[in-house]
């Protein structure tokens, strides 16, 4: 069956460090793969997206994530984190007319 | 102009009423969605409309009915509102059904509290 999957359902990280969200996905061939952003009280904004091409994509506010497919993994990741990134994270994977979404991880940060 | 809007932001009810939640996009998206989103951020599909015709339709109490129409909106009625029905309603669009354009934009939400 279709999954993804988000380990962790929080993560803390201090100002100015760096951060990575895990996803893992489970689809029969290459899904289309999506991480979008929700902070409080808000609908979801997408960061960045992955069909095909450069494993490595760029996204807004300064996000990136690396397609692995030996790993299943789709993990986003930004070199410095800043307080207004504290949200929900959700890591989603499209291959038909449905999109799945994960449990989110939800994100804090501390000065 | 906000791309996707939906009305009411919030809604307070009593259990066994009736209530609809609306949903227009602005963006010339050929497809709309319902998702729930539980108390602790898990969202689920419920509904998808496809130029008005419905594309998906989730394991979801028969009282819960979409309606699109035309393309530009897709509403939710609520009969006989449970408990359970308490959530955030998050309606989506996105230019294609499916595919790398699948990518939704979303409104900001509707929550609805059923007492």
């Amino acid at each position: 069956a279709q999954s993804v999957t988000q380990p962790d359902i929080h993560i803390t990280v201090s100002e100015g460090a760096s951060l990575e969200l895990r996803c893992n996905y489970s689809y029969g061939a290459t899904p289309y793969l999506f991480w979008y952003v929700q902070s409080p009280g808000q609908g979801l904004q997408l960061l960045l997206k992955y069909f095909s091409g450069d494993t490595l994509v760029q996204g807004i506010k300064g996000f990136e994530a690396e397609f692995k497919r030996s790993q299943s993994s789709f993990n986003l990741r930004k070199p410095s984190v800043h307080w207004s990134d504290a949200a929900e994270y959700f890591c989603a994977g499209g291959g038909g007319f449905k999109t799945i979404f994960g449990a989110g991880t939800r994100l804090f940060v501390k000065a | 102009d906000t791309a996707v809007s939906q009305t009411p932001k919030y809604l307070v009810t009593q259990m066994g009423n009736d209530k609809s939640i609306k949903c227009e996009q602005n963006l010339g998206h050929d497809t709309m969605y319902w998702y729930k989103q539980d108390s602790k951020k898990f969202l689920k599909i419920m509904f998808s409309y496809n130029n008005k015709e419905l594309i998906i339709n989730e394991t979801v109490p028969n009282r819960f009915s979409p309606k699109s129409p035309d393309k530009a909106h897709l509403n939710l009625h609520i009969n006989s509102l449970e408990l359970g029905d308490s959530a955030v309603y998050f309606c989506a669009s996105s230019q294609e059904a499916g595919g790398a354009y699948n990518e939704q934009f979303f409104g900001p939400g509707t929550r609805l509290t059923v007492l």
